[in-house]
């Protein structure tokens, strides 16, 4: 089945403590971006990727991290989470570029107190 | 700035009958339009699309209107159906970028 998957569906942490979290796809996908989705203002983008090792920034990229090490992963890292960055935060990929239709992975919930 | 804006949060609407979404836009390098449904616990999943090129795209019980002049599209849902209860996105592109721009999103719910 075509999917893009995150881990973990729910994270509850505190500040200041690095997490990571995994998003991968098994569509060989080169387009993948990170977005989060916050009351009020939709979803947002974070950073996004080409391609691997070819990653870029969105229109809230502070305080996170990627890389593109492979095709199929792309995680998003957070170094020194705060409770601003409680969100839903979403995955998602694509087949030619992000101005298209995006396949989005189930979510994760992030709660940093 | 938001660029993308669904100016209703809700909308609620009797089953059987039409849900019509509504989405405006600001910036006039979006030639392509998107609609996304989200159910709880689950990600945004797309619905329609349209390019600036026509001003209408249909499937099924689905059909996006665009009216550049107006830079405004509509998502039309007929006959409405409970499972169409859901969070629906609108988004748009310009050629070259390499994101989509949302808006706030706005709530159907379909009563019996």
């Amino acid at each position: 089945e075509a999917q893009v998957t995150q881990n973990p569906r729910y994270l509850i942490t505190v500040t200041g403590k690095k997490l990571t979290v995994t998003c991968s796809q098994n569509m060989n996908h080169e387009y993948m971006s990170w977005y989060r989705q916050d009351p009020g203002l939709g979803l947002r983008q974070i950073y996004y990727s080409m391609n691997v090792e070819v990653t870029d920034k969105g229109d809230v990229p502070e305080g996170y991290k990627v890389s593109r090490k492979e095709k199929r992963n792309f995680p998003l890292i957070l170094e020194s989470p705060s409770p601003n960055q409680t969100s839903l935060y979403f995955c998602a990929s694509s087949l030619s570029g992000g101005g298209y239709e995006q396949y989005f992975g189930p979510g994760t919930r992030l709660t940093v107190t | 700035d938001q660029q993308v804006k669904q100016n209703s949060p809700s909308l609620s609407v009797q089953e059987g009958r039409i849900s019509i979404l509504n989405c405006d836009y600001t910036n006039s390098m979006f030639d392509y339009f998107l609609w996304y449904k989200k159910y709880p616990a689950e990600g945004p999943t797309f619905l329609i699309s349209i390019s600036s090129i026509k001003d209408k795209n249909e499937d099924g019980r689905f059909t996006v209107f665009l009216n550049k002049s107006a830079k405004h599209l509509s998502l039309h849902i007929v006959p409405s159906q409970p499972g169409d209860s859901a969070v629906y996105f609108c988004a748009a592109s310009a050629t070259g970028a390499q994101k989509l721009v949302f808006g706030q999103g706005t709530r159907l719910t379909i009563n019996p």
